[in-house]
């Protein structure tokens, strides 16, 4: 099957600061979607992005298929930003495959 | 609101007791799906439905099974549930079976002693 790497594993920042999260796949993909995944445990649904690029207030993504990339900007970062972000793609017939994540914690 | 609804939210198991976790949704979404969730391994496909009346398997079956007798409903069912299969499970559905927008519940936690 596909294989979803995310980087990094573990990021630690300070309140305001920006941050870019990569996910690279390893074959042409026609769905590619980030989510965040809050303390509380729940699936939040930042982007569905399979190719070009996308903006939602201070957050962004772009997605290069022809290159097998996608990246995540998180600007001006706040603690509610804090959790773990999965980049989770989908291959022909092939369902919806999740990378293991990237942890965020934001320090006030 | 529409989305989808898990139950319960948590549970406690007895091991080889039998326990099925619900999920319905409510946006005529075609395709269904069961993940776990454990430490490490991020988000693993059990089943998946792509319309009502199918099922198939995903990357981790052994233990569980589906049914979609419609729609809105696809439970998941844990025949003899043993301690490896604590975890916590998300249910998703998307339009259609390919290449759209996946949404999630909320995740049911599940422990088996």
């Amino acid at each position: 099957g596909i294989q979803v790497e995310q980087s990094p594993p573990d990021l630690i920042l300070q309140e305001g600061a920006n941050s870019t999260l990569r996910c690279n796949f390893s074959d042409s993909v026609n769905n590619l979607q980030w989510f965040h995944q809050n303390p509380w445990g729940q699936l939040i649904n930042l982007f569905y992005i399979p190719s070009g690029t996308k903006q939602n207030g201070r957050l962004s993504a772009t997605t290069v298929a022809t290159e097998r990339y996608s990246l995540l900007y998180i600007s001006s970062s706040q603690t509610t930003d804090s959790g773990v972000y999965f980049c989770a793609v989908e291959r022909g017939n092939e369902k919806l495959t999740f990378g293991t994540g990237t942890r965020l914690t934001i320090i006030p | 609101i529409a989305g989808i609804t898990q139950a319960p939210t948590s549970q406690i198991l007895a091991a080889g007791r039998r326990m099925t976790l619900r999920c319905t949704q409510d946006m005529r979404h075609n395709a269904m799906y069961w993940y776990r969730q454990d430490l490490g391994l991020g988000l693993r496909l059990i089943h998946y439905s792509n319309t009502a009346g199918t099922t198939g398997k995903g990357e981790v079956p052994d233990g569980y099974s589906v049914s979609r007798a419609n729609t809105d409903d696809f439970p998941l069912t844990l025949a003899s549930a043993v301690p490896s299969q604590t975890s916590v499970y998300f249910c998703a559905s998307s339009a259609t079976w390919g290449g759209t927008e996946a949404f999630f519940g909320q995740g049911t936690r599940l422990t088996v002693v």
